[in-house]
């Protein structure tokens, strides 16, 4: 069953340094989106990714965010300066697409990001 | 504001105790209702999309149905293997993004 696959599963990083997440989302889906979840709390929606442009953002994803689709296969999260409230478990996840009716996402196994 | 409340927040039973997992949510035009099962330190994975009142959907011991504030998770006969958290999202109109509950932790005792 095609699936979602992220790496790095963890990674601890310095307060201030950058970090880039990987995703490979399922390779016919079109739409794209990065959420976090802060340990204990709700999963929330940082960004949403479509036709090589954001179509979505929420208060979250500020300016030290960032989101690329390098190549055909690679969808990335980048954050420029982490800080200590930077520290979840980050999810990639893809949709077949985004039409009217309401969309199926399927979610990676998440990054979780340490930062000391 | 697109809100989504879960209860309870955490719920134990015995194994072959049926119960029902409730979703309340709050939504500017409901494009889709979905839940999903998350394992500890994993990814939520996908059970259900509802998209209208009156809908049901199952799979296996797990039924969803949804109304037009609520919807309702409903687990028949559970077995350990059903220990999990379950959440529940809503995508509104004009939107791609969900917003999620709190989610509900089963725990399903032998």
């Amino acid at each position: 069953e095609p699936e979602v696959t992220q790496t790095p599963s963890h990674q601890v990083t310095q307060m201030g340094q950058e970090v880039i997440l990987r995703c490979v989302p399922i390779s016919n889906h079109l739409y794209f989106y990065w959420y976090r979840q802060i340990l204990g709390q709700k999963v929330e929606f940082l960004v949403s990714f479509y036709n090589n442009e954001i179509s979505e953002k929420s208060e979250i994803f500020d300016d030290q965010f960032s989101v690329e689709r390098p190549d055909g296969s690679n969808f990335t999260l980048k954050i420029r300066s982490t800080k200590l409230e930077d520290s979840a478990m980050y999810f990639c996840a893809s949709s077949e697409e985004g039409g009217l009716s309401g969309n199926t996402i399927y979610f990676g196994e998440g990054s979780w990001l340490t930062v000391v | 504001e697109d809100q989504v409340t879960q209860s309870p927040e955490a719920l134990r039973l015995q194994e072959g105790e049926s119960s029902s997992l409730n979703c309340s949510y709050t939504v500017s035009g409901l494009r889709g209702l979905f839940w999903y099962r998350q394992d500890p330190g994993k990814g939520p994975e996908f059970l259900f999309t509802l998209y209208s009142a009156g809908e049901e959907k199952e799979k296996e011991r797990l039924k969803a149905t949804l109304t037009k504030k609520e919807s309702f998770l409903h687990i028949t006969a559970p077995k350990p293997e059903d220990s999990a958290t379950y959440l529940c999202a809503v995508q509104a109109w004009n939107f791609n993004k969900f917003y999620f509950g709190s989610g509900t932790k089963l725990n399903v005792k032998p």
